[in-house]
């Protein structure tokens, strides 16, 4: 059965204080494994696609990167604007069905 | 911005009525998706639609329908509301490339 698992469920940082997400996942026909970042009250919004192992991807302070078994979305130096919940999710068919870990929600105290 | 519009985005009902929610769509986009978010689940794919008339089921598709009878409108019908089905529901379409989902602002739905 495939599955996405997102560790830790919730993460306190102080502003500057750099750290990591992790996404573990089991899927038969891994077609892209993707990150998106969600606020209160919206819908989640893409950051990043990885689809081979050792793809690397980066966008301000955040940089995704992908092994054969998982993903970690590492943030360097947070602001108080990082503080969201950030998805993994990863596709599986032609068709772009995904499935979605949990969330990891992250807040980044000034 | 995908263009992607939901409505309503907060109901209210009682259990056993039926309920309607509409997914709009401004860009011609050939898949679109109907996900629920609960708290401990994240988001669980319901039903998907790769084209007019064609429909297909998610993990979790037992109590709804949906229909795609033109492009740009994907519905999604709960036959008949029950208190599980209380949740925020988003819609979400595939852009061209195949790669991410734009996803809708959400449908907030609380069942009775």
């Amino acid at each position: 059965e495939d599955q996405v698992t997102q560790s830790p469920e919730a993460l306190r940082l102080q502003e500057g204080e750099s750290s990591s997400l992790n996404c573990s996942y089991t899927v038969s026909g891994l077609r892209g494994l993707f990150w998106y970042r969600q606020d209160p009250g919206k819908g989640p919004e893409f950051l990043f696609t990885l689809y081979s192992a050792g793809e690397e991807k980066e966008k301000e302070r955040l940089k995704a990167t992908l092994t054969k078994k998982e993903s970690f979305l590492h943030i360097t130096a947070p602001k108080p604007e990082d503080s969201a919940t950030y998805l993994c999710a990863v596709q599986y068919t032609n068709a772009g069905k995904s499935t979605f870990g949990d969330g990891t929600t992250l807040t980044v105290k000034p | 911005d995908a263009g992607i519009t939901q409505s309503p985005r907060h109901k209210v009902t009682e259990t056993g009525t039926p309920v309607t929610l509409r997914c709009h769509q401004t860009e011609n986009h050939r898949y679109m998706y109907w996900y629920r978010q609960d708290p401990g689940h994240g988001l669980r794919l319901i039903h998907y639609s790769y084209g007019v008339k064609d429909t297909d089921k998610g993990e979790v598709s037992d109590g709804y329908s949906v229909s795609r009878s033109k492009t740009e409108d994907f519905l999604l019908t709960l036959e008949s509301a029950t208190s599980s089905q209380t949740s925020v529901y988003f819609c979400a379409i595939r852009d061209r490339d195949g790669e991410k989902l734009f996803f809708g602002s959400g449908t907030q739905l609380s069942v009775l």
